[in-house]
């Protein structure tokens, strides 16, 4: 079975800390996906990468950054972390285009 | 700009009866659609997916998938619901200009009256 794992289910940041979320898959994939979950408004992208080193923003990208040093790591980073930060977080790695999506656990983040 | 919209944010049925969640896409070309499904504290669980060829799809958990292309539509039904139905299920699609980014819908949460 394909696993995608996040590093933390639950955090709790302050306001103005640098934040790390750290997702690793096991199935070699080209493609990793983060995505900000928040009720009403579905799953919303961050940023993804189709290849090491290689990203693209997605619809959300303010605020955030990413990294993929490694294939099966990308990792998330919150620059600033503030308030309007809190949300829950979604790792997810695909292979080609025609294939589907495999998802993590998701982190829920809260920036006090 | 390539997106999905799932119309509906809330519906409720009734057990057995029937369910249709409706899904639309605007992309340039027919994209690889999805449908996935979010139990309450659950990661997201693939119910099925289109990429090409009959356009009716079986999922899992008695789940279908009809492919309109005049409509652009990716409308998710099942004949009788079961209070285990319950939850959020998300509309997904891939394709376009952006290699394999994956652009999700709102969300439809489904209620199930016993």
């Amino acid at each position: 079975d394909v696993k995608v794992t996040q590093s933390s289910r639950y955090l709790v940041k302050r306001t103005g800390e640098k934040v790390f979320l750290e997702c690793v898959q096991d199935m070699d994939h080209e493609n990793m996906f983060w995505y900000r979950q928040d009720p009403g408004l579905g799953l919303r992208l961050i940023y993804f990468s189709y290849d090491v080193k290689m990203k693209e923003k997605g619809d959300i990208p303010e605020g955030y950054s990413v990294s993929r040093e490694k294939k099966e790591r990308f990792s998330l980073i919150l620059e600033s972390a503030s308030t309007n930060q809190t949300s829950m977080y979604l790792c997810a790695s695909k292979g080609g285009m025609n294939t589907e999506a495999f998802f993590g656990q998701g982190t829920r983040l809260t920036v006090v | 700009a390539q997106s999905v919209t799932q119309p509906d944010i809330h519906i409720t049925v009734s057990e057995g009866a029937s369910l249709e969640l409706r899904c639309n896409y605007s992309y340039g070309a027919t994209p690889y659609l999805f449908w996935y499904v979010q139990s309450p504290g659950q990661g997201l669980q693939l119910l099925l997916k289109y990429f090409s060829g009959d356009t009716l799809v079986q999922g899992i958990k008695g789940f279908e998938a009809e492919f309109k292309r005049s409509q652009s539509s990716f409308n998710l039904r099942k004949p009788s619901v079961h209070w285990s139905d319950a939850a959020e299920y998300f509309c997904a699609a891939a394709g376009g200009t952006s290699y394999g980014k994956l652009t999700f819908g709102q969300g439809t949460i489904l209620t199930v009256h016993p």
